[in-house]
């Protein structure tokens, strides 16, 4: 069965300050995907990244980078410089690749993050 | 490009009614799933749609049912409402009916039982 372990439940930074959400994953899969989403007040969970089980690459996009490494199970997220617009909730998930499992994910709890000015 | 929609956006309801939420997935894409949010439970998958068939189903009871249209609209049942269905429900459309490809949520209906 999958699993995705966020331990961290709250993070409160100060702004400009870098934050570093840590995700723990469990699958018996060879073939996964990883992905991110945000979660402002509004409710409506927004894509950040996807990462494929074969691709350990790191990536940047502006301001986030994402840390894959199979060896631990660890897909952590770094958001560098906050700023308040960054206060969200952040999930990570999982998913099977596997035809039968469709576009099921499998989230982890969340991390609420709070970028205090 | 419209995102997806879902309607309505806020629903109260009493215990034992049934009630039906509606979502519109982005234009093109053939995949509708449906995800419960509560705060003890976090995110849970419900079931999730293709081309008019359920192609995979999360662990609900069966008073949670939902179907797929032909021009991929998807609506969620839930019968018999019980307090704990309290909840947010997101609906996430995909484009493609193979590998996991990011899915794109909905503002969400938030339901509320009473």
């Amino acid at each position: 069965a999958q699993k995705v372990t966020q331990a961290q439940t709250e993070i409160s930074v100060v702004e400009k300050e870098d934050v570093t959400l840590d995700c723990v994953y469990e699958t018996r899969d060879t073939t996964y995907y990883l992905f991110w989403y945000k979660q402002p007040p509004s409710g409506e969970l927004v894509f950040l990244i996807r990462r494929n089980s074969f691709d350990e690459q790191n990536e940047i996009s502006g301001r986030y980078s994402w840390n894959f490494q199979k060896s631990t199970s660890s897909f952590n997220f770094t958001i560098t410089a906050s700023q308040v617009v960054d206060s969200a909730v952040y999930f990570c998930a999982l998913s099977e690749s596997i035809k039968a499992a469709g576009n099921k994910l499998t989230f982890g709890g969340g991390t609420r993050v709070l970028v205090k000015p | 490009k419209a995102g997806v929609t879902q309607t309505p956006r806020y629903l109260i309801k009493t215990r034992g009614q049934q009630v039906t939420l509606s979502c519109s997935p982005i234009s093109g894409h053939r995949s509708v799933s449906w995800y419960q949010q509560t705060p003890g439970q976090g995110l849970q998958f419900l079931f999730e749609y293709f081309s008019e068939t359920q192609r995979n189903k999360g662990n609900f009871p069966g008073r949670f049912s939902g179907r797929q249209f032909s021009n991929s609209r998807s609506e969620m049942n839930v019968s018999t409402l019980e307090l704990g269905d309290s909840a947010l429900y997101l609906c996430a459309s995909s484009l493609w009916d193979r590998a996991p490809y990011e899915q794109y949520f909905g503002p969400g209906t938030r339901l509320t039982v009473t």
